[in-house]
């Protein structure tokens, strides 16, 4: 069974640090890309950063850019997001999400966002 | 980024009921397209991904359809798990970004 479980979710001011972790087990983690999204309260989603098998390729979301670095340990199975600089506006329910991505030869390679975890809540707050 | 505008926000309906929510991107984006159903305090899941591919496990009254800009999502007859709020999610560019979700509510 697919199992992703998200911890390091605090609250925290502006300005702050926090590092979220997600330890991933059921399936082969380093032939995954894997994601964060995330959910402010009665909110919409928002996909946040993602990051190939090995490490060495990653993207950001505008607003995270600069502030947010993902990472992986493949040995350990565990993806990680540290955020930097905190606003208020990053107050969300951060998901950990495996992409078993499909590869159409000679046609696409589509996102495929089958498994997530529970969420771990930031708080952003004075 | 490609903005995904999706329509209603929120619509009533009943169970049995045949039901289309809407999804259209600002720029063309071929077939990447996906749409995740999730229930109050739940993680979303995947239904559909390749804007019409229904997900292993996922029941056969969901359905997707679309390619370019326009998409849409069917429910054929709705059930009582299926009342929820629906996301569509483009996967053709960076960054990935949402439909700002529509509720389906009784």
């Amino acid at each position: 069974e697919v199992r992703l479980v998200e911890s390091g979710g605090d609250l925290v001011q502006p300005g702050g640090s926090l590092r979220l972790s997600c330890e991933a087990s059921g399936f082969n983690f380093v032939s995954y890309w894997m994601i964060w999204f995330r959910q402010p309260p009665g909110q919409g989603l928002e996909w946040v950063a993602n990051i190939n098998q090995d490490g060495s390729v990653t993207h950001y979301v505008d607003s995270v850019k600069g502030r947010f670095t993902i990472s992986r340990d493949n040995a350990e199975h565990s993806l990680s997001l540290q955020m930097n600089s905190l606003r208020f506006e990053d107050t969300a329910v951060y998901y950990c999400v495996r992409d078993a991505e499909v590869v159409v030869p000679g046609v696409n390679v589509y996102d495929v966002y089958d498994s997530w975890g529970q969420g771990t809540l930031v708080t952003v707050s004075s | 980024a490609i903005q995904m505008t999706q329509s209603p926000s929120s619509l009533s309906a009943s169970v049995g009921d045949r039901v289309t929510i809407t999804c259209r991107a600002s720029q063309g984006i071929g077939s990447d397209l996906g749409w995740y159903q999730q229930r109050p305090g739940k993680a979303p899941k995947l239904l559909i991904y390749a804007a019409s591919t229904l997900q292993t496990g996922v029941p056969s009254r969901f359905s997707g359809s679309g390619s370019g800009t326009d998409f849409t999502l069917t429910i054929s007859s709705l059930q009582p798990e299926d009342f929820a709020t629906y996301y569509c999610l483009q996967d053709s560019t960076y960054p990935r970004t949402f439909g700002q979700g529509t509720k389906v509510e009784i």
